[in-house]
Formats: structure tokens, sequence, C-alpha cells
């Protein structure tokens, strides 16, 4: 089952933030965090284990609450590299695969 | 060092031809993966293969097979395309994790 992200799409001038939210109805061993840009491959920006840690990566940061099965995004002081589609992908617990659900992905467009 | 290598990059089927895409990643990855991408609904898993010689069956696998001809390939068929196939289909490789994505193969069927 796909994890629910919002908001669907997010407009921003440079230099303010952003939150992106994921939501799973089932327990998750791992949350990733993808970008798109256009008629391109997804980049993986982070990862998550499970036990609540928050990663940071330059500007862009997240944090992942297994209790709530929920993870975030938080992208401060935006710069116009920033913008894209973002996708959450989950995996469902803990295995060899690393097989993950993906959800229908968060459109961020920043602007001058 | 090319990492993950879809072909083709574009086609153009007629409803009940049959194709394969072909997928080759250079990163000794143990798994590799079959995703499609149609506006609005994200990415979507069709097959998986968590090792050589073993494939399982993602979110949407109707209509398509998969062969893992060794490490290196991973290759995706559609037997009889329908224009519900139209998508853009990205294969992906990893060892655990993160994913590392092809570029994609854009496929219309008419």
């Amino acid at each position: 089952q796909q994890p629910v992200q919002s908001p669907q799409a997010v407009i921003l001038r440079e230099g303010e933030d952003a939150v992106i939210n994921c939501s799973s109805s089932k327990a998750l061993y791992s949350v990733h965090w993808y970008r798109q840009k256009h008629g391109e491959a997804p980049i993986f920006l982070m990862i998550l284990l499970k036990g609540g840690e928050q990663k940071g990566h330059d500007k862009i940061s997240a944090s992942f609450n297994e209790k709530k099965q929920q993870s975030s995004l938080y992208l401060t002081a935006s710069q116009l590299s920033y913008s894209g589609t973002y996708f959450c992908g989950t995996e469902i617990r803990s295995s060899n695969t690393g097989k993950l659900i993906f959800g229908q992905g968060t459109t961020l467009q920043v602007k001058p | 060092n090319a990492g993950v290598t879809q072909t083709p990059k574009f086609q153009v089927l007629k409803t009940g031809q049959s194709m394969t895409l072909q997928c080759a990643q250079d990163m000794n990855h143990n798994s590799m993966y079959w995703y499609r991408q149609d506006p609005g609904m994200g990415l979507r898993l069709i097959y998986y293969s968590a090792s050589e010689g073993t494939t399982d069956k993602g979110e949407v696998p109707n209509g398509y097979n998969v062969s893992r001809l060794n490490k290196r390939e991973f290759s995706l068929r559609l037997e009889s395309a329908a224009p519900s196939q139209t998508s853009v289909y990205f294969c992906a490789s990893s060892d655990l994790s993160p994913l590392h994505f092809g570029n994609g193969t854009r496929l219309t069927v008419t």
C-alpha cells in the first residue's frame, strides 16, 4: 500500500522553507527520500532507519517518527535548484531486498 | 562507470504487440527493480529481484514478466501490450540501499 504524501504541490520563493510529509498505514522499517527533476531519473537524498533519527544534508533534513509511521522532509532557505518532485519510499520490514514502495510525489517549485 | 543502463529510451507499440525492456547495471548490486511512473501515481513497483535467480511480484505485476538473466541484467517483458501500459519505466539496482535508477524508457501503446 502506497504511503501518502502531503502536500501534493508547493510553490515557494527563494529563501523560503517547506515541509513535505509522508505517512504510512503500516509499521515502517526505513524511509528513503528521493528528488526527481523533470525528464530525469530520481536521485537519492537520504535514508532514515527505524529509531526516530533525524538526518541532514546541506539545508535539507528529515525526521522519522516510527510510532506515528510518518516521516517529514524539511527544506530550509530554498534554492532554485530544489525545484523538482520529491518522493518518499518506505520499507515495511527489514529485509535484504531493499524493496521500496513510493508515495505519489510532491512537486516543489521554487521561484526567484 | 555507466551505473544503470536502460534500452531503449523510447518505444511506440501497437496494442497486442510484445517487447522486452532491457536493464543492465555495472555496480555489482544484488538487487534489481522495475518501476513504472504515471502522472499523479508516483513510482509503482512492478517486479523485483533480490538476487540472481530470484524474482518477486511488486504492486502492479499484471501484464508483465521478468527475467534475471545474470547478476548484471534484469529484463521486463510485455507479452501483449495494452494502452494502460503507456508509462515511463525505470529500472533500479541496489545493495540494500540506496536505489540507483536508470534514465528510463518512455513507452507509448496505441
